[in-house]
């Protein structure tokens, strides 16, 4: 299994500029994150989804968009970068509400 | 809301010494409580999580964890301090009501081991 992985792994946007990040797991898990983490901030919650089809805003979704077509895929959009959403962004998933959480190794994200 | 502190935002200790790690916790319903690390430039891996029974919980690399109920306490702690345990640490906490899917972590503890 390779788990979680997230594509790319680094990025330099223009202000106004869209892109899509990448999150693939192949373990099969119903529940999948996008987190945001910020220096000395800890991890923000952005969407998660409970399943295909199903997706829910987190603690700072604005800015972002999400869609769960399949099990595996989770992509998070960036409509319009800002400055503000410079940061680096985890994916996650988990086979349950109460399992481990498996993350991805990371986009850093730049928007200048 | 649910909520985590980890008050110390640097801990240093010298190698072979007993570390903690410090966490408190805030849910309206039962916690399920969860350790991260974070080595540089990689994402978060899991270290142990209490969900119920025992409040002596023991995880990966030698680390254990106490749930304290009445202080809404998690302290990470480990006997015998290795080098190769800096990194950062995060606590999270998600409340056991069905319905609540979303896991919020604490700003995370550098931890540094002094050869």
């Amino acid at each position: 299994n390779a788990g979680v992985t997230q594509t790319p792994k680094f990025r330099i946007l223009k202000i106004g500029q869209s892109m899509t990040l990448q999150c693939t797991q192949d373990m099969n898990h119903n529940y999948m994150y996008w987190y945001r983490q910020d220096p000395g901030m800890g991890l923000k919650l952005i969407y998660y989804s409970v399943g295909a089809g199903i997706t829910d805003k987190g603690e700072v979704p604005n800015g972002y968009n999400v869609s769960r077509s399949t099990t595996e895929d989770f992509p998070l959009r960036l409509e319009l970068a800002a400055p503000s959403q410079t940061s680096v962004y985890f994916c996650a998933s988990t086979p349950g509400r109460t399992d481990t959480q498996y993350f991805g190794p990371g986009t850093r994200l730049t928007v200048l | 809301a649910q909520s985590v502190a980890q008050p110390e935002d640097q801990v240093n200790v010298a190698e072979g010494n007993p570390l903690t790690v410090k966490c408190t916790y805030s849910v309206s319903g039962n916690p399920y409580l969860f350790w991260y690390v974070q080595y540089p430039n990689r994402g978060l891996q899991f270290l142990l999580k209490y969900i119920t029974g025992d409040n002596l919980v023991k995880g990966s690399y030698g680390f254990e964890a106490e749930f304290n109920k009445s202080q809404t306490s998690f302290h990470l702690k480990k006997p015998s301090a290795l080098v190769s345990d800096s990194a950062l640490y995060f606590c999270a906490v998600r409340d056991s009501g069905a319905g609540s899917y979303q896991l919020t972590f604490g700003k995370g503890t550098k931890l540094s081991v002094i050869p």
